[in-house]
């Protein structure tokens, strides 16, 4: 399987801030990477997807990048409702594998 | 508008088989990989596997000798079973679809989630 390391685990900032969020691949992925986020109580929703391109309906701060073994997901300006659980998950093996997650909280 | 209703019990003793439901409305089943995803409580996202419309499959190694997922063309429905269950297995099972451009796939459309608990 391939591995998938989410760093950090957890991060406390506030409303206007940038953030970035790391996901780092076992081996090499190519740009097979999607970023999902959950909120309490409900299913994920897509965000990005293939490294780098914007879901349909999804607010333009948010973007992702890089491909390989290394990528970001970053929110350039946090609102209130993105406060919540950030998960990457590769597509490049047919057994899909998520990170461990990023749970994004109000400083 | 696709949407994903799913359905299945959500008690079950230790060695019993879980079986979910999930129905597909409002929008093309061919075409996609169906997939189904758990989580249990306060945990990440594990994908356990997923299903074509000719019925062609793929299964998570760690889970594949106790899972099945089944396919129903004529009613839009895709199901999971998941034999001999302990408590590990207790969580919010997801199904997904998983849509595709060029080589990329993702999961674009998920169902609401069902909570099975497995306790004795």
């Amino acid at each position: 399987d391939i591995q998938m390391t989410q760093s950090p685990s957890s991060l406390s900032a506030s409303v206007g801030d940038r953030v970035t969020i790391t996901c780092r691949a076992s081996q090499s992925i190519s740009s097979y990477l999607n970023w999902y986020q959950q909120k309490p109580g409900k299913a994920p929703k897509l965000l990005i997807y293939a490294a780098s391109s914007l879901q349909s309906g999804v607010p333009s701060r948010f973007s992702g990048s890089g491909s390989g073994t290394e990528f970001t997901l970053t929110i350039s300006s946090l609102q209130p409702e993105d406060f919540a659980t950030y998960y990457c998950q590769q597509s490049y093996s047919t057994s899909y594998t998520f990170g461990q997650g990023t749970k994004l909280e109000v400083k | 508008q696709v949407q994903l209703q799913q359905w299945g019990a959500g008690l079950l003793k230790p060695s019993e088989t879980l079986s979910l439901t999930c129905a597909v409305y409002g929008g093309s089943f061919s075409g996609y990989y169906w997939s189904w995803i758990r989580q249990p409580p306060g945990k990440g996202l594990e994908w356990i596997g997923e299903i074509n419309y000719s019925g062609s499959t793929n299964y998570n190694p760690s889970l594949k000798s106790r899972v099945t997922i089944s396919i129903d063309t004529s009613k839009n429905h895709f199901s999971l079973k998941l034999s001999s269950v302990t408590a590990a297995d207790t969580a919010v099972y997801y199904c997904a679809r998983s849509s595709r451009q060029r080589a990329y796939y993702y999961m674009d459309v998920w169902g609401k989630g069902t909570t099975v608990t497995v306790s004795s």
